[in-house]
């Protein structure tokens, strides 16, 4: 079946660094989505991206959709602490009936 | 004002049993879902119902089983807990005309359900 292979599985950074996590598929994606979890929470949609090429901000997020359709990229710039969490990305699948998500990248941010 | 809702946030009972966890949106959506996380953070599609309509089921036991009173609900109820049931379970919806909308999925709190 579709798999998302997100990466790093986790990282440790300093407040006010920047941030990267992406995704990549051996099968299409039509539709991309970013997700952040809390402890204890449901995740959170944070960006939704349909065409190939797009670049959409939120805040300080930034992802994009890649060219081939199979990627897919979180930036967040200037890390604060409340961006600790889980992000995972996700896509619709091919049937476009549910989403498939990534394992997830930790995100842990010391002051 | 909660958008997704489930009850109860947290769910501990013994093997063997029978429960059902609640799930109700005030959005208006008409597709909602089932999902299921796993101790290592994995989310999996368990099931969708659109207008009360199964229209997914992935590999999942027959000891669950979906029901969907009407759209604004649906509840998840489970035969027979095994140890492996223990989970963390989300509700989410969505709108289900075009990509889009079945894409914009909001989720609930989740239950965290432990089987002794």
């Amino acid at each position: 079946g579709q798999q998302l292979n997100q990466s790093p599985q986790s990282m440790f950074i300093q407040e006010g660094e920047d941030v990267s996590m992406n995704c990549t598929s051996s099968s299409i994606f039509n539709t991309w989505l970013w997700y952040k979890q809390d402890p204890g929470e449901g995740p959170v949609l944070l960006i939704a991206l349909y065409k190939a090429g797009e670049l959409t901000s939120n805040g300080r997020l930034t992802a994009q959709f890649g060219i081939t359709r199979k990627d897919s990229f979180l930036n967040i710039s200037a890390s604060i602490p409340s961006d600790v969490g889980i992000y995972f990305c996700a896509g619709l699948d091919q049937a476009g009936t549910a989403l498939i998500f990534g394992k997830g990248t930790t995100l842990s941010v010391s002051s | 004002d909660t958008a997704v809702s489930q009850t109860p946030k947290y769910l501990v009972t013994q093997m063997g049993n029978d429960k059902s966890i609640k799930c109700e949106q005030n959005l208006g959506h008409d597709t909602m879902y089932w999902y299921k996380q796993d101790s290592k953070k994995f989310l999996k599609i368990m099931f969708s119902y659109n207008n009360k309509e199964l229209i997914i089921n992935e590999t999942v036991p027959n000891r669950f089983s979906p029901k969907s009173p009407d759209k604004a609900h649906l509840n998840l109820h489970i035969n027979s807990l095994e140890l492996g049931d223990s989970a963390v379970y989300f509700c989410a919806s969505s709108q289900s005309a075009g990509t889009s909308g079945r894409a914009l999925q909001f989720f609930g709190p989740g239950t965290r359900l432990t089987v002794l």
